[in-house]
């Protein structure tokens, strides 16, 4: 049921920015996009997250398009640590309690 | 206090035994989840409780039981496993009917079948 697809895999220099993008074409007018993240067989740790305007937190910003059909995740100076795989995901259902990931960008930051 | 608390966080079993997965959370959470993982696949979502009321199956084999005691606790309860059934197995909570709350997960409890 994952309402998202993302690039498998991507590379970023240590200090630039890595912008990590997911389409989310079937999203409905009130379905929040969440990101997430997960290092090696850790639980996922929530980043950020939006619904129709561009959100900024300490971690990262995401940027969401006029039409909703994609965002962007923008870590603005990528470290090692931020190796991990980022999960976009769409919340659905009428209670918002249902959370389906997709299958993930696994981000390689190299020194 | 933000945390999960899963136990235990290893474990192995045989396809004969009984087994149960433990999670905790004093956040004041109403909803809570189970999810699996398989190795380089992302989580799975199996079951909702809302309320303590399960409210979503993902279709989930009979041989996976959960179990909702009161607001804080959500139990799995395992028995006649297959060797497939082992995966990482995420708690997650979150507050109820509030579109914008956020999972929290624990750590996971790392199943091995033989």
């Amino acid at each position: 049921d994952a309402k998202t697809t993302q690039p498998t895999s991507m590379d970023c220099a240590e200090g630039r920015a890595a912008n990590l993008p997911c389409n989310h074409s079937t999203i409905s007018g009130n379905e929040y996009v969440y990101w997430y993240r997960q290092i090696h067989s850790q639980g996922p740790q929530y980043i950020i997250h939006g619904l129709k305007n561009n959100e900024t937190n300490e971690m990262a910003s995401l940027i969401i398009t006029e039409d909703r059909k994609s965002s962007t995740l923008i870590l603005p100076h990528a470290t090692l640590r931020d190796t991990a795989v980022y999960y976009c995901i769409v919340r659905v259902g009428n209670t918002g309690n249902q959370f389906y990931f997709g299958t993930g960008t696994s981000l390689t930051v190299i020194p | 206090d933000t945390e999960v608390t899963q136990t235990p966080k290893h474990l192995v079993m045989g396809m004969t035994n009984k087994k149960s997965l433990k999670c905790e959370q004093h956040m004041g959470h109403r909803a809570m989840y189970w999810y699996k993982q398989k190795a380089k696949k992302p989580p799975e979502l199996m079951f909702v409780y809302s309320y303590e009321k399960l409210s979503i199956n993902e279709s989930v084999p009979s041989r996976f039981s959960p179990e909702c005691p009161n607001s804080s606790l959500l139990n799995l309860h395992l028995h006649a496993l297959q060797p497939e059934d082992s995966a990482l197995y995420l708690c997650a909570s979150s507050r109820y009917s509030e579109n914008t709350g956020e999972l929290f997960f624990g750590e996971g409890s790392r199943l091995t079948v033989l």
